[in-house]
């Protein structure tokens, strides 16, 4: 059974609509993260959060707002959307927030037209 | 400056040969090393890491080499199956710093 959720496993949406993705881990884990991959860029962090907390924050646009509403809980809103937008995005979470092992879900593949 | 390069962006070897991947960093303190594997279709998952006391690790077919001197580490797969064709990333960070640097990948094809 997968440990880590993400909800739509696939996507199309219309240039300039709004999309949540979603994410939720039973691994017990404290920290979560949301990761891109697109051909552009293999994988790019993006988020990470501990305690239901933002700890990081890599992505220039504010189109992409990360929701927790539980710990277990990552969501990913993203407004606007663009067709560079486009990639799978992948939630994963971790025991610590200090060089621990990352655990990826299956992604979430978006594509805008 | 913070990066990771990885090499070869892409590698066809034939089954039962040894796969052989690199990486390199400049930041020096950087001190803990992941290698992630990822199927089409899956997310990546850890394969094998080593911290920067070590000078190798091995784990079945897999063994990673890390050289402090040079800022080198790379992935050894002996044995090749078809079964590894996937993507590999090499990734690197402080260990008092949570954030991962990940390499670009590499693809590897493994030929029956």
């Amino acid at each position: 059974d997968p440990k880590i959720i993400q909800k739509p496993k696939y996507l199309v949406a219309v240039t300039g609509s709004e999309k949540i993705l979603i994410c939720e881990q039973y691994l017990g884990h404290n920290a979560m993260y949301w990761y891109r991959q697109s051909a552009k860029k293999p994988l790019e962090f993006m988020f990470s959060y501990s305690y239901q907390k933002l700890m990081d924050n890599q992505t220039a646009s504010s189109r992409f707002q990360p929701q927790s509403s539980k710990k277990n809980h990552l969501d990913l809103q993203i407004t606007a959307l663009k067709p560079d937008d486009s990639a799978t995005y992948f939630c994963a979470s971790s025991q610590g927030d200090s060089g621990n092992t990352l655990y990826f879900g299956e992604g979430s593949r978006l594509i805008v037209v | 400056q913070q990066q990771v390069r990885q090499s070869p962006q892409s590698l066809t070897v034939w089954e039962g040969g040894t796969t052989v991947l690199t990486c390199s960093y400049e930041d020096s303190t950087f001190n803990y090393f992941p290698w992630y594997q990822q199927f089409p279709g899956e997310g990546p998952a850890l394969l094998i890491s080593i911290l920067s006391v070590s000078d190798k690790k091995e784990d079945g077919r897999f063994t990673t080499f890390f050289n402090k001197r040079e800022k080198k580490l790379s992935l050894h797969i002996i044995d090749s199956q078809p079964g590894d064709s996937a993507t590999y990333f090499c990734a690197a960070s402080a260990y008092s710093n949570y954030q991962l640097i990940w390499g670009s990948g590499t693809k590897l094809i493994i030929k029956p």
